[in-house]
């Protein structure tokens, strides 16, 4: 009963540098997100996808980039770590997006990223 | 466009004692409501979700919320309070068909013995 995994689950970056935060899930859902977690806040978007092959912008997109290769598999790529970026990420995949109540979101136990 | 505000950041309850953690919404048609809570160093758990089926939604651990259209409002409660319930509690609203969800700011729930 994996659900959805995330590594690494911690990661300390130094400004410049790039890394790809992993996400895959095991339920066969077609919607996968990443989301950050700022200190006290909610959580933001950053990107969606509503399948393989497919993803689109969420609220908060510049510094990051993503791709779904396969339906289970939606990695979180940084380019050049900035201290804005440091924050809690966490992936979450749905079967659907529609009202019929299918679209509950899982999410993962996240990762705790640290850019200096 | 949907948006959601939990009116209070912070609430302090004793064990044993009723729960009431309090949410608004805004949305320009029939919304889908979700309580998430998230316990230190974990991540999210839905609690409950609402979807236009009956307006009083029960979820776990004796957790419930009634969509309220009238007052645009859908807060949480439980009749009596453990101390596992402390945690981080957030009032999410899904934007359309893409299932975006949109997370209000948090209300920290603290349980006192």
């Amino acid at each position: 009963n994996a659900g959805v995994t995330q590594t690494p689950k911690f990661r300390i970056l130094k400004i410049g540098q790039s890394m790809t935060l992993q996400c895959a899930q095991d339920m066969n859902h077609n919607y996968m997100y990443w989301y950050r977690q700022d200190p006290g806040m909610g959580l933001k978007l950053i990107y969606y996808s509503v399948g393989a092959g497919i993803t689109d912008k969420g609220e908060v997109p510049n510094g990051y980039n993503v791709s779904r290769s396969t339906t289970e598999d939606f990695p979180l790529r940084l380019e050049l770590a900035a201290p804005s970026q440091t924050s809690v990420y966490f992936c979450a995949s749905s079967y659907s997006a529609s009202g019929s109540g299918e679209n509950i979101q899982y999410f993962g136990a996240g990762t705790r990223l640290s850019v200096l | 466009a949907q948006s959601v505000t939990q009116l209070d950041s912070h609430v302090s309850v004793s064990e044993g004692t009723p729960v009431l953690l309090r949410c608004n919404y805004s949305s320009s048609y029939s919304p889908s409501l979700f309580w998430y809570v998230q316990h230190p160093n974990k991540g999210l758990q839905l609690l409950l979700k609402y979807t236009s089926a009956a307006t009083l939604v029960k979820g776990i651990n004796g957790f419930e919320a009634e969509f309220k259209k009238s007052e645009t409002s859908f807060h949480l409660t439980k009749p009596s309070a453990h101390m596992s319930d402390a945690a981080e509690y957030f009032c999410v609203v899904s934007s359309g068909n893409t299932g975006k969800l949109i997370f209000g700011q948090g209300t920290t729930l603290q349980v006192k013995p």
